[in-house]
């Protein structure tokens, strides 16, 4: 069965530094990969999703995410943090042919001053 | 005006209520999800539409209900609501023929339940 993984469930950085998210998907067939943004109190906004085109996708607020097949990963990255970039920061993925979007557990950012 | 509408967007209820949430929305999408959101447990899918006459439950659908009205509405319903289905709720739409591969879903804001 299809899972996707986050790991870290809280990722602390300070202001200006890298950003890292974790994600691993399982699944025989790579899938089509999504990365949502979750503002207090909003529903998920996309950031970015890879389609089978680049490996290396750039989407909004300067994130940027790189698929790898070899690692079943999907991270995301960001060079320099930014205060308002404190949320929480899911990973999904769907298998093409499919209906079925499968969420991970989320990892909730906070940017440090 | 938002693309996808929730109501209500906070609501308390006790044990053994009936209760209604609703979804609307503009973006003329067929397609539409029920999703509950429980802290370190991430998104799981209640119900999905892909059409007014297609409704399918999801992986957790015991105790829920779903009606879609019309392609533009989607109702979750909780026929006798329990404390632990205490959870932000949020409705979904998604469009299988725009924007090329990968199917992007739209999320409302979320309706946040507390069952007493």
């Amino acid at each position: 069965a299809q899972s996707v993984t986050q790991l870290g469930s809280h990722v602390s950085v300070s202001e200006g530094a890298l950003v890292l998210l974790r994600c691993n998907y399982s699944s025989s067939v790579p899938p089509y990969l999504f990365w949502y943004v979750q503002y207090p109190n909003q529903g998920l906004q996309l950031l970015l999703k890879y389609t089978s085109a680049a490996t290396l996708v750039k989407g909004i607020n300067g994130f940027e995410a790189e698929f790898k097949k070899s690692e079943t990963s999907f991270h995301l990255t960001k060079p320099s943090a930014h205060m308002s970039d404190a949320a929480e920061y899911f990973c999904a993925a769907r298998a093409s042919g499919t209906y079925k979007y499968i969420f991970g557990t989320g990892t909730r950012l906070k940017v440090l001053a | 005006d938002a693309d996808v509408t929730q109501t209500p967007r906070n609501r308390i209820t006790k044990t053994g209520k009936r209760i209604m949430l609703e979804c609307s929305q503009t973006k003329g999408h067929d397609r539409m999800y029920w999703y509950r959101q429980d802290p370190g447990l991430g998104l799981r899918l209640i119900y999905y539409s892909f059409d007014v006459k297609d409704i399918n439950k999801g992986e957790i659908s015991d105790g829920y209900s779903v009606s879609r009205q019309a392609q533009a509405k989607f109702s979750l319903s909780l026929e006798s609501a329990i404390p632990n289905q205490t959870a932000l709720y949020f409705c979904a739409t998604s469009d299988p023929w725009g924007q090329g591969k990968g199917e992007t879903q739209y999320f409302g804001p979320g309706t946040r339940l507390l069952v007493l």
